[in-house]
């Protein structure tokens, strides 16, 4: 089947440590994003990438850093830096020709203890 | 600055009866907009888009309408059932650059 998938659902970290979201696409899409969903507010974008090895910070990027070493991988890591990191985690990837939906993954709940 | 505005936070209907989700932007460069489903702890799934060159856009019982002069376009669901029990969220962009969401509408279908 294709498709975008994260893993895991659910994580629990320490305050103080780095952790990395999985994000993997089996659809050949170039185009692919994070975002992060708080209570009450639309999702906001933290990165995204247009091409391998080439990505761009969205709005909220500080405390967060990603890679996009192979099309079909776009890892989110969560550093320490960031100040309020639990939150529902979104990835999602599109083609990169205009009009195009982006397909999202089921999502990572961190919450940091 | 929430380009993107989705000023009802809820909305409850009957089933059968239509629902109306509402967005507005402030950004007169979107050409695209979109709308999505999401149910908790998943997510969102693409439902109806619609292009700037458009007023609007019908896919069975969903149909987006957009008022480009009031920057407003809206969600119709006839009948409403209560599968349609979700959050919905509205999405714009310029040409397929990064897209901008609402903070979402919570539907509720009644029986």
């Amino acid at each position: 089947d294709g498709g975008i998938t994260q893993s895991p659902k659910y994580l629990f970290r320490k305050e103080g440590q780095n952790v990395t979201l999985s994000c993997e696409q089996n659809l050949n899409h170039d185009a692919m994003y994070w975002y992060r969903q708080d209570p009450g507010q639309g999702l906001r974008l933290i990165y995204y990438s247009q091409i391998v090895n080439d990505f761009q910070k969205g709005d909220i990027a500080e405390g967060y850093s990603v890679s996009r070493e192979k099309k079909e991988s776009f890892p989110l890591t969560v550093t320490s830096a960031q100040k309020n990191p639990t939150a529902f985690y979104l990835c999602a990837s599109s083609l990169l020709a205009a009009y195009n939906e982006q397909f999202f993954g089921p999502g990572t709940r961190l919450t940091v203890l | 600055d929430q380009q993107v505005k989705q000023n009802s936070p809820s909305l409850s209907v009957q089933e059968g009866r239509i629902s109306i989700l509402n967005c507005d932007y402030t950004n007169s460069m979107f050409d695209y907009f979109l709308w999505y489903k999401k149910y908790p702890a998943e997510g969102p799934t693409f439902l109806i888009s619609i292009s700037s060159i458009k007023d609007k856009n019908e896919d069975g019982r969903f149909t987006v309408f957009l008022n480009k002069s009031a920057k407003h376009l809206s969600l119709h669901i006839v009948p409403s059932q209560p599968g349609d029990s979700a959050v919905y969220f509205c999405a714009a962009s310029e040409s397929n650059n990064d897209m901008r969401f609402g903070a979402g509408t919570r539907l509720t279908v009644k029986p």
